[in-house]
């Protein structure tokens, strides 16, 4: 099966800098990854997503990248907001199986 | 964009009892929906996925006896946890997708059970 984890539980970055959120797969088979972002009370929010074919994607101050030698994943969050201060879950499958989370990372972005 | 609505937000109930929670897509057809729990400072765990107008796929280890699942339309799923019990107290969300076996992209704002 998969698990999915983070390197740390928890993240500060001053705001205005960049932040990197980590995190480990380990089904070398997995094709597909989501990172969300959850704010405290509320469900998960779709970020960005890339499929194994790439290893690189970009959206609105976000990028995901993806390492499948290493089995590895990564967002970057750019010029960080007070808004961005939440937790982050990465999250991979395999074809039509179960998307499996990861266990999160706290973001706390620094005034 | 696609909004998933959940209701209610937060519930307290007395153990033994069942308590009703309902997961709406608002603005598309949910084909699929999944059902989450998710303990604090833990993760998402998929409890089950719904496919309109089919029995719901359990995960192993959930009962299905103890969390019914219902999803009878395109726009309404609905988990019922029967006899409720202190250790189900959790944070259910839940989310929908358009494609049947798609990925739940769109969630709802979850749950908060308590069972006292």
């Amino acid at each position: 099966g998969e698990s999915v984890g983070l390197h740390l539980p928890t993240l500060s970055v001053q705001e205005g800098d960049n932040s990197i959120i980590n995190c480990a797969y380990s089904n070398s088979a997995s094709d597909y990854f989501i990172w969300y972002k959850q704010e405290s009370g509320k469900g998960p929010q779709f970020i960005i997503d890339i499929r194994s074919n790439m290893d690189k994607r970009q959206g609105q101050r976000v990028t995901v990248l993806l390492n499948k030698t290493v089995k590895h994943l990564s967002l970057q969050i750019a010029a960080t907001q007070p808004g961005d201060s939440a937790v982050y879950f990465c999250a991979a499958k395999e074809g039509n199986e179960k998307l499996t989370f990861g266990t999160g990372t706290r973001l706390t972005i620094i005034p | 964009g696609a909004v998933v609505s959940q209701h209610p937000s937060r519930v307290i109930c007395k153990s033994g009892t069942s308590v009703k929670i309902e997961c709406r897509s608002l603005d598309f057809q949910a084909t699929t929906m999944f059902w989450y729990r998710q303990f604090p400072k833990q993760s998402l765990m998929l409890m089950a996925t719904s496919n309109e107008g089919s029995k719901a796929t359990y995960e192993q280890g959930v009962e299905k006896d103890k969390f019914l699942i219902n999803h009878a339309s395109l726009t309404l799923s609905t988990l019922t946890v029967t006899s409720a019990h202190p250790e189900d107290s959790s944070f259910y969300i839940c989310s929908a997708s358009r494609v049947e076996g798609g990925r739940p992209l769109h969630f709802g704002n979850g749950t908060r059970l308590t069972v006292t």
